[in-house]
């Protein structure tokens, strides 16, 4: 059962545009949700997060949304740049327990 | 500098060994992790402690064992049990702190391959 999808495998952006990537969520409970960057070979790298008390969280380029009554989460890039080619991992937890993780989606930034 | 070192980058193993892979953090967070990523899938939980002395299986612990004798340490071994062991393994660490909500650090990762 996956509590946490993404639904698109790839996404392809020209640099300087906005990049948006979703994740959706089936388990109302999870209250606190995260994204991960990861390039390959290497491990996830924590780049954003949103309680689910708040709508929108933003650090410089990138900002998260969360629509709680769609259990939906969207991160967007603006701008998009080439360093930000990687997979991205949307993940979901409630207080004190496991991270459950989307299947993570490759963003490809064109220059 | 503090972080999640993982040894070694690269395992290969003959079918029928069992591998122990090591992670060791300095970064004094209680909780410990690790997670196996497959192509094309998310990560997924094998093992996690919060706590010196116990840990607790997560969804795929089967062929799987750990230990938690020290609060850096949280090895990882590989048993012959496990019957699809070659993946990218990833240690991860949480501090259990108010305040740090539940934000997981990850390591390097090791690329386990049986051959």
């Amino acid at each position: 059962d996956q509590q946490v999808k993404q639904n698109s495998p790839s996404l392809s952006v020209q640099e300087g545009r906005i990049s948006i990537l979703n994740c959706d969520y089936t388990n109302s409970m999870f209250d606190y949700f995260l994204w991960y960057k990861k390039y390959p070979a290497e491990g996830p790298t924590f780049l954003i997060s949103i309680s689910s008390i708040k709508d929108k969280n933003e650090d410089g380029r990138f900002t998260v949304f969360l629509n709680k009554s769609a259990k939906h989460l969207s991160l967007h890039i603006v701008p998009s740049q080439p360093g930000d080619s990687a997979v991205y991992f949307c993940a979901a937890t409630r207080y004190g327990n496991k991270l459950v993780f989307g299947a993570g989606t490759i963003l490809r930034v064109k220059s | 500098d503090g972080g999640i070192t993982q040894s070694p980058k690269y395992l290969f193993r003959k079918e029928g060994q069992n591998v122990t892979l090591s992670c060791e953090q300095n970064l004094n967070h209680d909780a410990m992790y690790w997670y196996r990523q497959d192509p094309g899938q998310g990560l997924r939980l094998i093992y996690y402690s919060q706590i010196v002395n116990d840990f607790q299986k997560g969804d795929i612990a089967e062929g799987y064992s750990v230990s938690r004798e020290k609060k850096e340490s949280f090895p990882l071994t590989v048993t012959s049990a496990q019957k699809n062991p070659t993946a990218f393994y990833l240690c991860a660490s949480r501090a259990l702190a108010i305040g740090d909500r539940d934000t997981q650090y990850f390591g390097p990762g090791t690329r386990l391959t049986v051959l």
